[in-house]
């Protein structure tokens, strides 16, 4: 069966660092990747989409890298700030429809 | 642009009562509408897809007669979960996707907390 994991563990790190989260799927052949932030009680806001043929993609601080060989996203976050906190989902796509993992929630330390 | 909204933003509603919930697009022409239901904790379960003018297709395991979406307009769905119990009380998110955009690229509403008692 089709499974896309993420990390369930809150991931805790210092402001100023860089956050790395994974996103590993099996029984998937997605034409592209999608990244989004939720924050408590809200829907989810697209932060990034990256195609099977790019290995890499960057938008601001953000960078998210897709090996399709491994099966797996790696997304990060690079000079961390408190306003980063929130939980961070990956999503496949199969057609138009959306998958979407379990999410990882980040907590940024001052 | 691109803004999704909907209502209400929290509703609580007595076992058996039918509650409706509006999904607009507010700056643009929505193509498809989605509808997700998310439980505490837990990730988006995609529960329906919705093109305007046409029945919606339904996710395996999602009642169609318990769950009714309306896509009436280019700008307008809406999810009315009928005879409601309280295993229905749930985060109900929609999205769409933009008409001029990307297909891939969904953009979501705020989202509606449903507590059935």
């Amino acid at each position: 069966s089709q499974k896309i994991e993420q990390n369930s563990e809150a991931l805790n790190i210092q402001e100023g660092k860089t956050a790395t989260l994974t996103c590993n799927y099996t029984n998937y052949s997605p034409a592209y990747l999608q990244w989004y932030r939720q924050d408590p009680g809200r829907g989810p806001v697209f932060l990034l989409l990256i195609r099977e043929n790019e290995k890499e993609k960057r938008k601001e601080r953000l960078k998210v890298t897709f090996d399709t060989t491994l099966k797996q996203s790696l997304f990060h976050i690079t000079a961390s700030q408190p306003a980063d906190s929130a939980t961070y989902l990956c999503a496949l796509a199969a057609g138009n429809k959306l998958t979407f993992g379990g999410g990882t929630r980040v907590l940024v330390k001052p | 642009g691109a803004v999704v909204s909907q209502h209400p933003s929290r509703v609580i509603c007595k076992s058996g009562t039918s509650v409706k919930i509006e999904c607009r697009s507010l700056d643009f022409q929505a193509t498809t509408m989605f509808w997700y239901r998310q439980f505490p904790k837990q990730s988006l379960m995609l529960m329906a897809t919705s093109n305007e003018g046409s029945k919606a297709t339904y996710e395996q395991g999602v009642e169609k007669d318990k769950f009714l979406i309306n896509h009436a307009s280019l700008t307008l769905s809406t999810l009315t979960v009928t005879s409601a119990h309280p295993e229905d009380s749930s985060f109900y998110i929609c999205s769409a996707t933009h008409r001029d955009r990307s297909l891939r690229e969904q953009y979501f509403g705020p989202g509606t907390r449903l507590t059935v008692t």
